[in-house]
């Protein structure tokens, strides 16, 4: 069974750019959660989507940030217009039943230059 | 707010050696505890979970034990190997709308032959 895959891998691009992260949940997961590491720190909560439905987006930073989940399978993570401080590790994780456990992909890591 | 402590990094030790990783956490609630791991060059796995007080869980020579009257869930293990040189991030769960997971700032293992 194919496990939680995110695209890209890494992605360098300029402040004041665009980047699309992309994940893809196990299937016949309903439940899909973006989370980001920043600076070493800790793993940050971001957003959690209930098929295609946003349960909990108290977690987005600010609105440079745009998720989405078209038809609840792969989900988006949109930065617009991204800034310095946006660097970091984003990663996604699945689950099938609600607070159950997530399995996470490997994550993106975004460099803003 | 609810928030997870871990002991910072790097650690290193040789092999064989006896591992302890401190984790306390603070909760408004009765959370869940989970140790995940992320190796180099992949994403994060759970590791061992332990859902009420005085559980243990346990995977792969890892352990450890949900101490409500501590708050604590310190990870250990008896005879470190050089492939457990990877990232080690203590985590909580709570049942408040969403289930999302809060993870604390992560610990650096480097195990030396």
């Amino acid at each position: 069974e194919a496990g939680v895959t995110q695209f890209p891998s890494h992605s360098v691009i300029e402040k004041g750019q665009t980047v699309t992260l992309r994940c893809d949940p196990i299937s016949g997961h309903d439940n899909l959660y973006w989370y980001r590491r920043v600076m070493g720190k800790e793993i940050k909560f971001l957003l959690h989507f209930v098929k295609e439905s946003k349960q909990d987006e108290s977690g987005m930073p600010n609105n440079r940030f745009l998720a989405e989940r078209t038809g609840g399978t792969y989900s988006t993570l949109k930065v617009q217009p991204a800034e310095l401080e946006d660097s970091g590790v984003y990663f996604c994780a699945s689950s099938q039943i609600e607070g159950g456990v997530g399995f996470f992909g490997q994550g993106t890591r975004l460099t803003v230059v | 707010g609810d928030s997870v402590t871990q002991m910072e990094g790097p650690v290193t030790l040789s092999e064989e050696a006896f591992l302890t990783i401190n984790c306390t956490y603070t909760a408004t609630g009765y959370p869940s505890l989970f140790w995940y791991v992320q190796y180099p060059g992949e994403g994060l796995q759970l590791l061992l979970k332990a859902t009420k007080a005085d559980d243990k869980g346990s995977n792969k020579g890892f352990e450890a034990t949900y101490r409500k009257e501590t708050t604590s869930f310190h990870l250990e293990k008896g005879s470190v190997q050089v492939s457990d040189s990877a990232v080690y991030f203590c985590a909580l769960t709570l049942n408040t709308g969403g289930f999302k997971t809060i993870f604390g700032a992560g610990t650096r293992l480097f195990v030396k032959a």
